[in-house]
């Protein structure tokens, strides 16, 4: 069955710190994999996704995730945090034959001043 | 350019009454979905539309009727509400067919049943 796990439900960080995000996927394939992020009373807006070939993909607002097919991991990361990337961010694969797209139950993140 | 858009932004329900969430996309995309996100898990798909004149259910269908009236539009309807469908719910729409297009959201509809 397909799965979408964010272990992180909430995380604090300083502003101007790094930042990593992680997600697992349990799939049966290598899937599309993207990162979204959702603001306070917005809809969900996408950062960056995953089709193949490099590993490392860059996206929007300085972001980056990293796709290791070994540990089935997408994991979103952004050397310098800042206080506008307070949101909540949602991790997302769906089927490459088909658009119908799974979640994670998401990760809040808190920018301490 | 307005994307996805979700009519009303807010509605506040009786237990009982029935009522029709609106969803359209100028994008002509072929797929469009619903969702309702809930705290601490996530959005879970209520039901989804691969092209026009097909519907399918998805993970959390009971309760919930839709149509596909055109490629662009795509409806929601509680027959009768239960405060178990208090949530926000969220439209998506993409190009669909495969080749992993992402999905395009609405900003929600909040929805609070008493």
């Amino acid at each position: 069955a397909q799965s979408v796990t964010q272990p992180d439900i909430h995380i604090t960080v300083s502003e101007g710190a790094s930042l990593e995000l992680r997600c697992n996927y349990s799939y049966g394939a290598t899937p599309y994999l993207f990162w979204y992020v959702q603001s306070p009373g917005q809809g969900l807006q996408l950062l960056l996704k995953y089709f193949s070939g490099d590993t490392l993909v860059q996206g929007i607002k300085g972001f980056e995730a990293e796709f290791k097919r070994s540990q089935s991991s997408f994991n979103l990361r952004k050397p310098s945090v800042h206080w506008s990337d307070a949101a909540e961010y949602f991790c997302a694969v769906g089927p490459r034959d088909f658009n119908k797209f799974y979640f994670g139950s998401g990760t809040k993140l808190n920018v301490k001043p | 350019n307005a994307g996805v858009t979700q009519t009303p932004k807010f509605q506040v329900l009786k237990t009982g009454q029935s009522m029709t969430l609106q969803c359209a996309q100028d994008m002509n995309h072929n797929s469009m979905y619903w969702y309702r996100q809930d705290p601490g898990m996530g959005l879970r798909l209520i039901y989804y539309s691969a092209s026009e004149g097909t519907t399918d259910k998805g993970e959390v269908p009971n309760g919930y009727n839709v149509s596909r009236l055109n490629k662009r539009e795509f409806s929601l309807r509680l027959e009768s509400a239960a405060p178990s469908q208090t949530s926000v719910y969220f439209c998506a729409s993409c190009g669909g067919g495969g080749g992993g297009q992402p999905q395009h959201f609405g900003d929600g509809t909040r929805l609070s049943i008493l």
